[in-house]
């Protein structure tokens, strides 16, 4: 069966500290792995995307994500966070197809520690 | 670019009626949309997928006499709600599928309260 994973419900960092947030899949086939981010009342950003090649993955705002199929894992990380960082954070995994739905995690929520 | 649009951002209805939200691609077009539906600090649940010119697919449990979903252009989507209640009071978040990246763009979302 198709899953996403977020271990952690929310999580509280300080600011200027680093970040990573855990996600793991379960999907039958190579998978496009996204994180998005949600702040209160608003829609999907999507922060990154993975569909292949490098497994290490930049995206907008500082973050990045490590690909890594041995644990079926795609953890979000930034090196010092900002206040502004405080959202929800969803770990997603689609198909390699325009007709695969995309399968979102529980999301994890970040709050920042002045 | 790939931005998307919805309509109305909030809205406000009796029980018993109908309400119409819009989901527009508004600089690409999109053959495929996605309704979703998200519970107060919980994930998004993916209600339906709505293909131009062709009937919506509907994800098991979702009632499509009560969730009406038309997509009669590349561009606009649109899902009614019928007859609502207070428990389809939700946060709905549509989605276009850029078809060369296989990447949804999300709507900002249009809340629901059903009084």
């Amino acid at each position: 069966a198709q899953s996403v994973t977020q271990p952690d419900i929310h999580i509280t960092v300080s600011e200027g500290a680093s970040l990573e947030l855990r996600c793991n899949y379960s999907y039958g086939a190579t998978p496009y792995l996204f994180w998005y981010v949600q702040s209160p009342g608003q829609g999907l950003q999507l922060l990154l995307k993975y569909f292949s090649g490098d497994t290490l993955v930049q995206g907008i705002k500082g973050f990045e994500a490590e690909f890594k199929r041995s644990q079926s894992s795609f953890n979000l990380r930034k090196p010092s966070v900002h206040w502004s960082d405080a959202a929800e954070y969803f770990c997603a995994v689609g198909g390699y197809s325009s007709a695969s739905k995309i399968i979102f995690g529980s999301g994890t929520r970040l709050s920042i520690r002045p | 670019g790939a931005v998307v649009s919805q309509h109305p951002s909030r809205v406000i209805c009796k029980s018993g009626t109908s309400v119409k939200i819009e989901c527009r691609s508004l600089d690409f077009q999109a053959t495929t949309m996605f309704w979703y539906r998200q519970f107060p600090k919980q994930s998004l649940m993916l209600m339906a997928t709505s293909n131009e010119g062709s009937k919506a697919t509907y994800e098991q449990g979702v009632e499509k006499d009560k969730f009406l979903i038309n997509h009669a252009s590349l561009t606009l989507s649109t899902l009614t709600v019928t007859s609502a209640h207070p428990e389809d009071s939700s946060f709905y978040i549509c989605s276009a599928l850029v078809e060369r990246g296989y990447e949804q763009y999300f709507g900002p979302g249009t809340r629901l309260t059903v009084t």
